[in-house]
Protein backbone atom coordinates (compact mmCIF):
# COMPACT_ATOMS: atom_id res chain seq x y z
CA UNK A 1 0.00 0.00 0.00
CA UNK A 2 0.71 3.69 -0.17
CA UNK A 3 3.24 5.29 2.44
CA UNK A 4 3.07 8.26 4.27
CA UNK A 5 5.75 9.57 6.89
CA UNK A 6 5.50 12.48 9.36
CA UNK A 7 8.45 14.03 10.65
CA UNK A 8 8.57 14.77 14.04
CA UNK A 9 7.39 11.85 15.66
CA UNK A 10 7.76 13.88 18.75
CA UNK A 11 8.06 16.98 19.72
CA UNK A 12 8.42 18.68 22.94
CA UNK A 13 8.61 23.09 22.92
CA UNK A 14 8.10 25.63 25.60
CA UNK A 15 4.83 27.44 25.62
CA UNK A 16 5.32 30.15 22.78
CA UNK A 17 7.03 28.57 20.42
CA UNK A 18 5.92 27.42 17.01
CA UNK A 19 6.64 23.66 15.81
CA UNK A 20 6.83 22.95 12.30
CA UNK A 21 4.94 19.31 11.63
CA UNK A 22 6.49 17.74 7.97
CA UNK A 23 3.43 14.71 5.91
CA UNK A 24 5.11 13.32 2.94
CA UNK A 25 3.67 10.81 0.62
CA UNK A 26 6.76 8.51 -0.32
CA UNK A 27 5.52 6.65 -3.04
CA UNK A 28 2.88 8.66 -4.74
CA UNK A 29 1.57 11.82 -5.58
CA UNK A 30 -1.16 13.59 -3.37
CA UNK A 31 -3.43 16.69 -4.58
CA UNK A 32 -4.67 16.68 -1.48
CA UNK A 33 -3.64 15.61 2.25
CA UNK A 34 -5.13 15.96 5.57
CA UNK A 35 -4.49 16.92 9.06
CA UNK A 36 -5.81 15.39 12.07
CA UNK A 37 -6.10 15.79 15.53
CA UNK A 38 -6.68 13.36 18.32
CA UNK A 39 -6.55 13.68 22.13
CA UNK A 40 -6.02 10.76 24.48
CA UNK A 41 -8.83 7.89 23.81
CA UNK A 42 -10.74 10.04 21.49
CA UNK A 43 -11.60 9.88 17.80
CA UNK A 44 -9.68 11.82 14.85
CA UNK A 45 -10.65 14.83 14.59
CA UNK A 46 -10.59 16.45 10.89
CA UNK A 47 -8.79 19.69 11.19
CA UNK A 48 -8.04 20.74 8.16
CA UNK A 49 -8.05 19.72 3.95
CA UNK A 50 -4.38 20.52 2.63
CA UNK A 51 -4.27 21.43 -1.29
CA UNK A 52 -1.78 21.51 -2.95
CA UNK A 53 -0.80 24.69 -4.50
CA UNK A 54 -4.19 26.53 -3.11
CA UNK A 55 -4.93 27.72 0.21
CA UNK A 56 -5.99 25.07 2.73
CA UNK A 57 -9.73 24.06 4.11
CA UNK A 58 -9.96 24.67 7.46
CA UNK A 59 -12.69 22.60 9.63
CA UNK A 60 -15.38 24.76 11.89
CA UNK A 61 -13.68 25.60 14.54
CA UNK A 62 -9.87 25.77 13.72
CA UNK A 63 -7.72 28.27 13.73
CA UNK A 64 -6.32 29.15 10.31
CA UNK A 65 -3.89 31.79 11.82
CA UNK A 66 -3.37 28.99 14.30
CA UNK A 67 -2.46 26.17 12.05
CA UNK A 68 -0.81 27.25 9.21
CA UNK A 69 -0.82 24.72 6.23
CA UNK A 70 1.11 24.88 3.00
CA UNK A 71 1.10 22.05 0.66
CA UNK A 72 4.30 23.13 -1.72
CA UNK A 73 4.56 20.21 -3.80
CA UNK A 74 2.62 17.10 -4.50
CA UNK A 75 4.71 14.88 -1.60
CA UNK A 76 4.71 17.55 0.59
CA UNK A 77 2.49 19.24 3.38
CA UNK A 78 3.51 21.36 6.59
CA UNK A 79 1.62 21.84 9.62
CA UNK A 80 2.96 24.99 11.77
CA UNK A 81 1.35 25.16 14.97
CA UNK A 82 2.48 28.93 15.59
CA UNK A 83 2.26 30.22 19.20
CA UNK A 84 1.92 26.95 20.62
CA UNK A 85 0.06 26.44 24.71
CA UNK A 86 -0.14 23.34 26.55
CA UNK A 87 -3.82 23.20 25.21
CA UNK A 88 -2.10 22.53 21.56
CA UNK A 89 -0.52 19.52 23.19
CA UNK A 90 -1.78 16.13 21.39
CA UNK A 91 -1.57 13.92 18.29
CA UNK A 92 -1.32 14.94 14.64
CA UNK A 93 -2.12 12.40 11.72
CA UNK A 94 -1.77 13.44 8.15
CA UNK A 95 -2.98 11.27 5.81
CA UNK A 96 -3.51 11.27 1.95
CA UNK A 97 -5.35 9.24 -0.46
CA UNK A 98 -4.42 8.23 -3.78
CA UNK A 99 -7.79 9.28 -5.49
CA UNK A 100 -10.68 7.00 -6.05
CA UNK A 101 -13.56 6.71 -3.45
CA UNK A 102 -11.15 8.13 -0.81
CA UNK A 103 -9.33 5.36 0.85
CA UNK A 104 -6.47 7.28 3.35
CA UNK A 105 -2.94 6.21 4.16
CA UNK A 106 -1.86 7.93 7.67
CA UNK A 107 1.15 9.08 8.64
CA UNK A 108 2.42 7.99 11.99
CA UNK A 109 1.23 10.62 13.74
CA UNK A 110 3.36 13.59 15.80
CA UNK A 111 2.98 13.60 19.53
CA UNK A 112 3.63 17.34 20.17
CA UNK A 113 3.95 18.32 24.37
CA UNK A 114 3.85 22.04 25.03
CA UNK A 115 5.20 22.72 28.52
CA UNK B 1 -21.22 16.99 7.23
CA UNK B 2 -22.32 13.69 7.22
CA UNK B 3 -21.55 12.15 10.89
CA UNK B 4 -21.72 8.59 11.30
CA UNK B 5 -22.39 7.53 15.17
CA UNK B 6 -20.60 4.62 16.38
CA UNK B 7 -21.27 2.16 19.26
CA UNK B 8 -20.02 0.74 21.66
CA UNK B 9 -17.65 3.01 22.95
CA UNK B 10 -15.46 0.11 24.71
CA UNK B 11 -15.66 -3.55 24.22
CA UNK B 12 -13.86 -5.76 26.70
CA UNK B 13 -14.07 -9.84 25.07
CA UNK B 14 -12.48 -12.95 26.71
CA UNK B 15 -10.18 -13.94 24.12
CA UNK B 16 -11.90 -16.36 21.62
CA UNK B 17 -15.12 -14.63 21.95
CA UNK B 18 -16.76 -12.36 19.40
CA UNK B 19 -16.69 -9.02 18.49
CA UNK B 20 -19.15 -6.44 16.85
CA UNK B 21 -18.64 -2.95 16.11
CA UNK B 22 -21.25 -0.76 14.57
CA UNK B 23 -21.59 2.17 12.82
CA UNK B 24 -24.93 4.76 12.13
CA UNK B 25 -26.24 7.62 9.77
CA UNK B 26 -28.78 9.26 9.68
CA UNK B 27 -28.32 9.94 6.19
CA UNK B 28 -27.27 7.82 2.80
CA UNK B 29 -23.39 7.30 2.85
CA UNK B 30 -21.76 6.85 -0.55
CA UNK B 31 -19.48 4.58 1.00
CA UNK B 32 -17.14 3.34 4.31
CA UNK B 33 -14.39 2.70 5.28
CA UNK B 34 -12.98 0.77 8.76
CA UNK B 35 -9.71 1.36 10.39
CA UNK B 36 -8.07 -0.28 12.99
CA UNK B 37 -5.88 1.75 15.44
CA UNK B 38 -3.42 -0.10 17.59
CA UNK B 39 -2.13 1.49 21.02
CA UNK B 40 0.11 4.28 20.30
CA UNK B 41 -0.26 4.03 16.55
CA UNK B 42 -2.00 5.36 14.01
CA UNK B 43 -5.04 4.62 11.58
CA UNK B 44 -4.66 1.71 9.36
CA UNK B 45 -6.98 1.06 6.61
CA UNK B 46 -8.93 -2.06 6.79
CA UNK B 47 -11.65 -2.04 3.79
CA UNK B 48 -13.58 0.02 2.21
CA UNK B 49 -17.34 -0.39 1.44
CA UNK B 50 -19.32 0.91 -1.29
CA UNK B 51 -22.38 -1.02 -2.64
CA UNK B 52 -25.73 -1.29 -0.91
CA UNK B 53 -26.30 -4.81 1.54
CA UNK B 54 -22.23 -5.65 0.16
CA UNK B 55 -20.67 -7.71 2.57
CA UNK B 56 -16.49 -8.36 2.36
CA UNK B 57 -14.85 -10.61 4.75
CA UNK B 58 -10.97 -10.69 5.75
CA UNK B 59 -10.03 -13.85 7.52
CA UNK B 60 -11.73 -13.84 10.62
CA UNK B 61 -13.60 -10.01 10.33
CA UNK B 62 -16.25 -9.52 8.56
CA UNK B 63 -17.67 -6.09 7.03
CA UNK B 64 -21.10 -5.48 5.85
CA UNK B 65 -22.97 -2.18 4.69
CA UNK B 66 -26.74 -1.95 5.01
CA UNK B 67 -29.43 -1.99 2.66
CA UNK B 68 -30.12 1.68 3.01
CA UNK B 69 -26.61 2.22 3.18
CA UNK B 70 -26.89 3.79 6.46
CA UNK B 71 -25.38 1.40 8.47
CA UNK B 72 -22.12 -0.49 8.65
CA UNK B 73 -20.83 -3.10 11.05
CA UNK B 74 -17.45 -4.74 11.43
CA UNK B 75 -17.25 -8.52 13.30
CA UNK B 76 -14.30 -10.33 14.50
CA UNK B 77 -15.03 -13.67 14.83
CA UNK B 78 -12.91 -15.70 17.78
CA UNK B 79 -11.05 -12.74 18.91
CA UNK B 80 -7.58 -12.86 19.41
CA UNK B 81 -5.19 -10.88 21.41
CA UNK B 82 -3.59 -9.14 18.17
CA UNK B 83 -7.08 -7.58 17.70
CA UNK B 84 -6.34 -5.14 20.47
CA UNK B 85 -7.23 -1.47 19.51
CA UNK B 86 -9.71 1.00 18.23
CA UNK B 87 -11.85 0.24 15.51
CA UNK B 88 -13.06 3.34 13.44
CA UNK B 89 -15.49 3.77 11.14
CA UNK B 90 -15.20 6.91 8.70
CA UNK B 91 -17.10 7.96 5.27
CA UNK B 92 -16.99 10.82 2.87
CA UNK B 93 -15.40 11.11 -0.99
CA UNK B 94 -12.97 13.34 -0.02
CA UNK B 95 -12.43 13.91 3.40
CA UNK B 96 -13.15 11.39 5.87
CA UNK B 97 -15.48 11.96 8.90
CA UNK B 98 -14.66 9.16 11.80
CA UNK B 99 -16.91 7.86 13.77
CA UNK B 100 -16.22 8.05 17.61
CA UNK B 101 -14.44 4.37 17.47
CA UNK B 102 -14.82 1.34 19.57
CA UNK B 103 -11.87 0.22 21.98
CA UNK B 104 -11.75 -3.42 21.89
CA UNK B 105 -9.58 -5.17 25.12
CA UNK B 106 -9.22 -8.44 25.09
CA UNK B 107 -8.42 -10.44 28.32
CA UNK B 108 -6.07 -13.48 27.18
Amino acid sequence: GAVVSQHPSRVICKSGTSVKIECRSLDFQATTMFWYRQFPKQSLMLMATSNEGSKATYEQGVEKDKFLINHASLTLSTLTVTSAHPEDSSFYICSAGTGGHGTQYFGPGTRLTVL
Amino acid sequence: GQQVMQIPQYQHVQEGEDFTTYCNSSTTLSNIQWYKQRPGGHPVFLIQLVKSGEVKKQKRLTFQFGEAKKNSSLHITATQTTDVGTYFCGQGAQKLVFGQGTRLTINP
